[in-house]
């Protein structure tokens, strides 16, 4: 059964003050490892998709990156709006997405 | 613009009652997803269509039904709500293929 964990379940972060998400996965026969961004009473929103180890993608103040076990999301220079649950999911090979529990961020200003 | 919609937003039911959630895409995908989302457990699928007149079970599929007569739609139907089948539930639609899924706004469901 594929499981992915989350880490930590909830980050309270200073403006501009940078950390890391953890999403560590097992799965037979990895498509992709996708990071959404979750607003409080809204559906998930895409941000990254990784298909292998080593590739990195970038977005704004986010990067993703992917090893052979685990994914990270990296937060660099946070702002307030950067607030809100991100959630991990891997794809196996039927095309299903299996989700991580999700890490809350707040960042203050 | 091409989306996804679920109706309605909010519901309140009472047990023993069926319900039906409504879920309506136009990106034309072919796969379509239900998921149900509960504080502490994250985002647990529930039932899955990869085209018209397919449909599978997703790990928490007790209790719900889906049909699939075109591409658009995906209706989700509790045949008897449980006050545990109170949720917030999510629609998805990707590509076929390894694509990204793309989420409607939920509806939040009530059984009293």
């Amino acid at each position: 059964e594929d499981q992915v964990t989350q880490s930590p379940e909830a980050l309270r972060l200073q403006e501009g003050e940078s950390s890391s998400l953890n999403c560590s996965y097992t799965v037979s026969g990895l498509r992709g490892l996708f990071w959404y961004r979750q607003d409080p009473g809204k559906g998930p929103e895409f941000l990254f998709t990784l298909y292998s180890a080593g590739e990195e993608k970038e977005k704004e103040r986010l990067k993703a990156t992917l090893t052979k076990k685990e994914s990270f999301l990296h937060i660099t220079a946070p702002k307030p709006e950067d607030s809100a649950t991100y959630l991990c999911a891997v794809q196996a090979n039927d095309y299903k997405l299996s989700f991580g529990a999700g890490t809350t961020v707040t960042v203050r200003a | 613009d091409a989306e996804i919609t679920q109706s309605p937003r909010h519901k309140i039911t009472e047990t023993g009652r069926q319900v039906t959630l409504a879920c309506h895409q136009t990106w034309n995908h072919n796969n379509m997803f239900w998921y149900r989302q509960d504080l502490g457990h994250g985002l647990r699928l529930i039932h899955y269509s990869y085209g018209v007149q397919d449909t599978n079970k997703g790990e928490v599929s007790d209790g719900y039904s889906v049909s699939r007569s075109n591409t658009e739609d995906l209706p989700l139907t509790l045949e008897s709500a449980a006050s545990s089948q109170t949720s917030v539930y999510f629609c998805a639609s990707s590509e076929s293929g390894g694509s990204e899924a793309f989420f409607g706004q939920g509806t939040r469901l009530t059984v009293v």
